[in-house]
């Protein structure tokens, strides 16, 4: 596909269990982003990626959030013991990973997580 | 506490006008700046970035950017109904490892409806 895509595109849960979150960025992009959006916010920054690394993982809100992208494509976002706060959309984007301020990033359409 | 803050609006302008979006931030060290259009439900869209002072144009939309006081806009020309949705102001606060542009930090948006 040409552009950034996640799934599930909805996923409801209870209280205390684990979810997974997955993102499959656009072709050849190295860079790799995740945020939450919560109703009337803009989004929030988790964690980024640059190859298979995590360059900065300092939006990550606590330790039960985890996210791992193995081969430096497909990466998915963990949430433990997920809680009813932990509601919101979660948006991936990707971007070539050049250096500059042009290094745009493109988003994929979200998973809109729901903790019961 | 790195911020940037957008007016919520709505704003609302007639169908024909200029529609005028402002974002303030709030680290002297920021780098780029992004435009995002948002429709309900939908992820964020780029419209544009800019990252020297003055005036960038690209069709209808002219970024400002004024880096002394802090402050980015959006001009909107001729604004069409299909313009309406939530415009994100999102910033690049440097290269923390010497490659893509980390993380960005969003404003809440301002909504724009513009009326037939």
């Amino acid at each position: 596909g040409a552009g950034v895509s996640q799934t599930p595109s909805n996923k409801v849960t209870e209280k205390g269990k684990y979810v997974e979150l997955r993102c499959d960025p656009i072709s050849g992009h190295t860079a790799l982003y995740w945020y939450r959006q919560s109703l009337g916010q803009g989004p929030e920054f988790l964690i980024y990626f640059q190859g298979t690394g995590a360059a900065d993982d300092s939006g990550l809100p606590n330790d039960r959030f985890f996210a791992v992208r193995p081969e430096g494509s497909v990466s998915t976002l963990k949430i433990q013991r997920t809680e009813r706060g932990d509601s919101a959309v979660y948006l991936c984007a990707s971007s070539s990973g050049l250096a500059g301020g042009t290094d745009t990033q493109y988003f994929g359409p979200g998973t809109r997580l729901t903790v019961l | 506490q790195k911020e940037v803050e957008q007016n919520s609006g709505p704003l609302s302008v007639p169908e024909g006008a200029i529609a005028s979006l402002n974002c303030t931030y709030s680290d002297r060290g920021s780098q780029s700046f992004f435009w995002y259009r948002q429709y309900s439900g939908k992820s964020p869209e780029l419209i544009m970035f800019i990252y020297s002072n003055g005036d960038k144009e690209d069709g209808r939309f002219t970024a400002q950017l004024n880096k002394a006081s802090q402050y980015v806009s959006l001009l909107i020309r001729d604004s069409q109904p299909s313009d309406s949705a939530t415009y994100l102001c999102a910033v690049n606060m440097g290269f923390k490892y010497g490659g893509s542009q980390g993380n960005l930090i969003f404003g809440k948006g301002t909504k724009l409806s513009v009326k037939p």
